[in-house]
């Protein structure tokens, strides 16, 4: 089955920096990659997502990076701010699981004032 | 659009005993994926319906089981409770996989905690 590993498991930056976050995963099948956040008490909410077809994606200040020959995607956040403090998920699914996703195991995100 | 919903959101519960948690989809969602989260073993997954049928399973015990009614709504059951099974159960409804605009989206969670 499908396996996915995250890195790093904690990050911490300045307000205003990148934060970088990094996954691979094992099954070539897979074509959907989501990337969700998690806030304490909240379930995961969906923040952005890439599907094999495709190589990167924008939306304001984050961005996801697909490289498929490497089976690795990356989550970048720009001018990070207090906010985006969280508990960030990569994930990897479709192809022949339906929807079932396979998680990392999460990167504790701290921006500091 | 309403979101995901799922009820109850908090439960507790004794060991040996059974639960039932219900899940809302979005308007229109027609699969529905449950998960156990835990600090110990992250999210995982736990069944998927489409259309009243199972169509995919993890690697839980049998004393995990799910179904989906005819209006999308879905109810996972948890038998034979045990401490193990303290955990976040989230439920997560999406679209058809395999369509352009497939995307899934998670409800708040049930927090079960068994004593």
């Amino acid at each position: 089955g499908e396996n996915v590993e995250q890195h790093p498991s904690t990050l911490s930056v300045q307000e205003g920096d990148s934060a970088v976050i990094k996954c691979t995963y094992s099954d070539s099948a897979s074509n959907y990659f989501p990337w969700y956040k998690q806030e304490l008490g909240k379930g995961p909410q969906l923040i952005i997502d890439i599907r094999s077809n495709v190589g990167e994606k924008k939306d304001q200040r984050i961005a996801v990076t697909l490289n498929k020959t490497a089976k690795h995607f990356s989550l970048h956040i720009t001018e990070t701010q207090p906010e985006d403090s969280a508990v960030y998920f990569c994930a990897a699914g479709g192809g022949t699981s339906y929807g079932k996703l396979t998680f990392g195991q999460g990167t504790i995100l701290t921006v500091h004032p | 659009k309403a979101g995901v919903t799922q009820t109850p959101r908090y439960l507790i519960k004794t060991r040996g005993q059974q639960v039932t948690l219900s899940c809302s989809p979005i308007s229109g969602h027609r699969s529905v994926s449950w998960y156990q989260q835990t600090p110990g073993q992250g999210l995982q997954f736990l069944f998927e319906y489409f259309s009243e049928t199972q169509r995919n399973k993890g690697n839980f015990p049998g004393r995990f089981s799910g179904r989906q009614f005819s209006n999308s709504r879905s109810e996972m059951n948890v038998s034979t409770l045990e401490l193990g099974d303290s955990a976040l159960y989230l439920c997560a409804s999406s679209t058809l996989p395999g369509q352009g605009d497939y995307e899934q989206y998670f409800g708040p969670g049930t927090r079960l905690t068994v004593t």
